[in-house]
This record gives C-alpha cells, sequence and structure tokens, in this order.
C-alpha cells in the first residue's frame, strides 16, 4: 500500500477482554516496529520485526503481550485480559530495511480501557 | 538506555530560532529526526549516518557528532507549522540491532 495502515483507528474495551491491533506495513518494507505512547508521553518500544529473523521481543511490558508477524507483511499486536494502564495510542512503523531509511508510521490505534 | 533531549520544552516566536540537542549513552551508527503534531503520527525528517555529517532541507538541518554521541537539530527563522515534538530515532547494537527514540522536545512557535 501507499503508506503503513493501522486498525482500528479508535478500540474502547472494558478492563479484561482481549483485544488485537492490526498494521499493514508499506509493500517490501522488511523491518517493522510496534511503539506505545500514552498521553503527552514519548514513544516506548514494544517490539522489533525483521524479515524471518526472530522478534525483539525485549520491548513488551508484561506476557499479556504478544505480536506475530504473518508471512513478512501484517503484523498483529494482541493484548489479553487488559488494564486501563493499557489505554494509550500504540503506533507501527516500517522501514525498507534496518534504520538506515527512516521509518513511516501509521496513524496508530487509540485504545482506551474502561 | 533512552537518549536526552534537551530542552524538554521551548516556546518561540515567529522568526527565532532553536536548537535541540539529543544524547545518547551509546554509540550509534545513525541519528534521525522526527516530528509529531498533536494527535498524528511522527513524521520522518531526516537521517543522518556519518560522523559530523550535517543535512538539512528549507531552514531545518541537523549535525551529528559520533564521538559525543550526541545529534543537534537547527531550525531556523521558524514558523507556525514548526510547532509539534520533536523526536530523535537512535540506531545502535547492544547484542542485537536496537532502535530507540530520544525523551522529546516540544516545541512551541507562535505568531
Amino acid at each position: 500500500g501507499a503508506g503503513v495502515s493501522q486498525s482500528p483507528s479508535n478500540k474502547v474495551t472494558e478492563k479484561g477482554k482481549d483485544v488485537e491491533l492490526r498494521c499493514d506495513p508499506i509493500s517490501g518494507h522488511t523491518a517493522l516496529y510496534w511503539y506505545r505512547q500514552s498521553l503527552g508521553q514519548g514513544l516506548e518500544f514494544l517490539i522489533y520485526f525483521q524479515g524471518n529473523s526472530a522478534p525483539d521481543k525485549s520491548g513488551l511490558p508484561s506476557d499479556r503481550f504478544s505480536a506475530e508477524r504473518t508471512g513478512g507483511s501484517v503484523s498483529t499486536l494482541t493484548i489479553q485480559r487488559t488494564q486501563q494502564e493499557d489505554s494509550a495510542v500504540y503506533l507501527c512503523a516500517s522501514s525498507p530495511s534496518t534504520g538506515r531509511y527512516g521509518y513511516t508510521f501509521g496513524s496508530g490505534t487509540r485504545l482506551t480501557v474502561v | 538506555q533512552q537518549p536526552v533531549q534537551s530542552p524538554q520544552a521551548v516556546i518561540l516566536r515567529e522568526g527565532e530560532d532553536a536548537v535541540i540537542n539529543c544524547s545518547s549513552s551509546k554509540a550509534l551508527y545513525s541519528v534521525h529526526w522526527y516530528r509529531q503534531k498533536h494527535g498524528e503520527a511522527p513524521v520522518f525528517l531526516m537521517i543522518l549516518l556519518k560522523g559530523g555529517e550535517q543535512k538539512g532541507h528549507d531552514k531545518i538541518s541537523a549535525s551529528f557528532n559520533e564521538k559525543k554521541q550526541q545529534s543537534s537539530l537547527y531550525l531556523t527563522a521558524s514558523q507556525l507549522s514548526y510547532s509539534g515534538t520533536y523526536f530523535c530515532g537512535t540506531e545502535y547494537t547492544s547484542g542485537t540491532y536496537k532502535y530507540i527514540f530520544g525523551t522529546g522536545t516540544r516545541l512551541k512557535v507562535l505568531a
């Protein structure tokens, strides 16, 4: 696609429910990142995918968070048993390779846990 | 491990200049700069790949000092459209490849 596409753009969920956030990167981009941004805060690294290599999961805040990337393209971030502190904007970014070209961000998913 | 940006926030009048610094505790391969407007995703501005390299477009430029593990973003003759939060993105290895954003600098340009 022309840009990085994320869905849904907004998600309101009840505490304790599971949610899935989707990221469709730019076609051909091998590198894909997930970040979390709380209101007025910086970009918190969550997970990094590069081609067929094992993902870097070192930023995931707890075992309730997981992500996968199928076929080196679409990625899904799953949050199980959501908590109120999970409320944030979840941003996905992709790049042709490892950072040398800058990253293109999607518009994000605003998650609100009530 | 997160690069520290300074200042945290700055308010300018249109036409004034500003410098935003990004300082890392890691040896960096490259530094990127992004601008994020309120309610929008960050937008890539430029990348600096070599020590001492300076890049820029329009009235926004940047430098990268590898030895000091620092980068600076220079905004000259600021315009209202420059308002937003600026982030540096740093590329390094720590056993594995890492790409970490700085703490951010909020810039507000007033008419």
